[in-house]
Parts: C-alpha cells; sequence; structure tokens
C-alpha cells in the first residue's frame, strides 16, 4: 500500500510569488490533514479535511493560505503571495478515521521563500 | 490552551547508552498521547501512543507512560542504536478536535 506522497519535496520561490504544494493521501482515507513546521520549531496544525469539506481550518495563519480537495482524493495548498514566515516544512497526513489519531504523514515539502 | 514541551535537544548519546527524551504537557480535557519519529528523509511516523493515564505505550524497544499526576510522557530506551538517530516528536490529540498537538522536537544522533 502506497504511503502519503507529497510533491515537491523542495521547492524555493521568492517573496511574493506563488505556490502550490500538492498532497496524495493514503487510499481510501477520507481525513486529511495539514500541518508546518516553521524554523525547527513545533509542528503546528493548519487544517482538516473530511473527503472534499474543510472540517476544521482554525490553524490556517492568513488568507494566502488557501488548500482545496475537489473530489474528495488529493489535496493542494497554494501560498499567494508567499512571504519570508511561510519558510518551513509542510507535512500532510491522512487517516482512515479521525477518532483514534493515528494519522499517517508524508514526507513533507520544504518550502524555502528568499 | 493545549500544549507540549519537550527536552531541548539536539541529544548525542553513544550506542548502547540509555536515552530519555521529557516531555510535559498542558490540555483541557482527556488527552491522548504520542511519540512520532522522523528517520532522514523520511515523514513522520507514529512510534507509540497511550490514551489514558498509567497507560505504557512500547514499540521498538521504546517506552513511555503517561502520567497524569506530574503531566509527562517521557520516552526512554534501555539501548539505543546507531539507527534510533532521527527528530522525535512528542504530540497530543483532544478528544472531540481532531488535530495533534506537537512538541518542538528533538534531535537525537547515536554515535557508535
Amino acid at each position: 500500500e502506497a504511503g502519503v506522497t507529497q510533491f515537491p519535496s523542495h521547492s524555493v520561490i521568492e517573496k511574493g510569488q506563488t505556490v502550490t504544494l500538492r498532497c496524495d493521501p493514503i487510499s481510501g482515507h477520507d481525513n486529511l490533514y495539514w500541518y508546518r513546521r516553521v524554523m525547527g520549531k513545533e509542528i503546528k496544525f493548519l487544517l482538516h479535511f473530511v473527503k472534499e469539506s474543510k472540517q476544521d481550518e482554525s490553524g490556517m495563519p492568513n488568507n494566502r493560505f488557501l488548500a482545496e480537495r475537489t473530489g474528495g482524493t488529493y489535496s493542494t495548498l497554494k501560498v499567494q503571495p508567499a512571504e519570508l514566515e511561510d519558510s518551513g516544512v509542510y507535512f500532510c497526513a491522512s487517516s482512515q478515521w479521525a477518532g483514534n489519531y493515528e494519522q499517517y504523514f508524508g514526507p513533507g515539502t520544504r518550502l524555502t521563500v528568499t | 490552551g493545549n500544549s507540549v514541551t519537550q527536552m531541548e535537544g539536539p541529544v548525542t548519546l553513544s550506542e548502547e547508552a540509555f536515552l530519555t527524551i521529557n516531555c510535559t504537557y498542558t490540555a483541557t480535557g482527556y488527552p491522548s498521547l504520542f511519540w512520532y519519529v522522523q528517520y532522514p528523509g523520511e515523514g513522520l511516523q507514529l512510534l507509540l501512543k497511550a490514551t489514558k493515564a498509567d497507560d505504557k505505550g512500547s514499540n521498538k524497544g521504546f517506552e513511555a507512560t503517561y502520567r497524569k499526576e506530574t503531566t509527562s510522557f517521557h520516552l526512554e530506551k534501555g539501548s539505543v542504536q546507531v539507527s534510533d538517530s532521527a527528530v522525535y516528536f512528542c504530540a497530543l490529540g483532544i478528544q472531540g478536535a481532531q488535530k495533534l498537538v506537537f512538541g518542538q522536537g528533538t534531535r537525537l544522533t547515536i554515535n557508535p
């Protein structure tokens, strides 16, 4: 069974540009989560999808971030326009059941904004 | 609020040494507690978990006990190996909220 995959593995963009990160969850997992780790600090929750619906987006830092999950399969996270403080590692996770917290993580996308 | 505080790293040990990585938490309600591990170039993997007070989670020689009285979930291993070199994250999950709250991570390096 394939794990959670993320693309790209690393992205370097200039301040003001747009970047789109993609996450493919484990097949059959209805729950999809985005997290990020900035500057080696704690990993912080961004949002949670159940199928194509946003269940909790309380961690989204501002309206420059837009997450979508059309069709309830893969998800994208767009940052537009990117700022220096957006640099970090963006993790995606998926789970079959939300209640037991057994989330399966992808390898992350390292975003560098210069 | 809900938060997790981990032992500051990095931690460097010799092979076969005893490992402790401290983790304490603050939470509303009754959290479940987790240790995740990230090996170089890979995603986070669930290492072990405990869902209620006094539970002990264990896996791959690692153990952690859910201590409600001290709000702690320290990770221990009796004899570490070079292959244990990784970043370790302590996390909690709050009942009714599906997100995980993580600590800042502890980088562990084991020298042969």
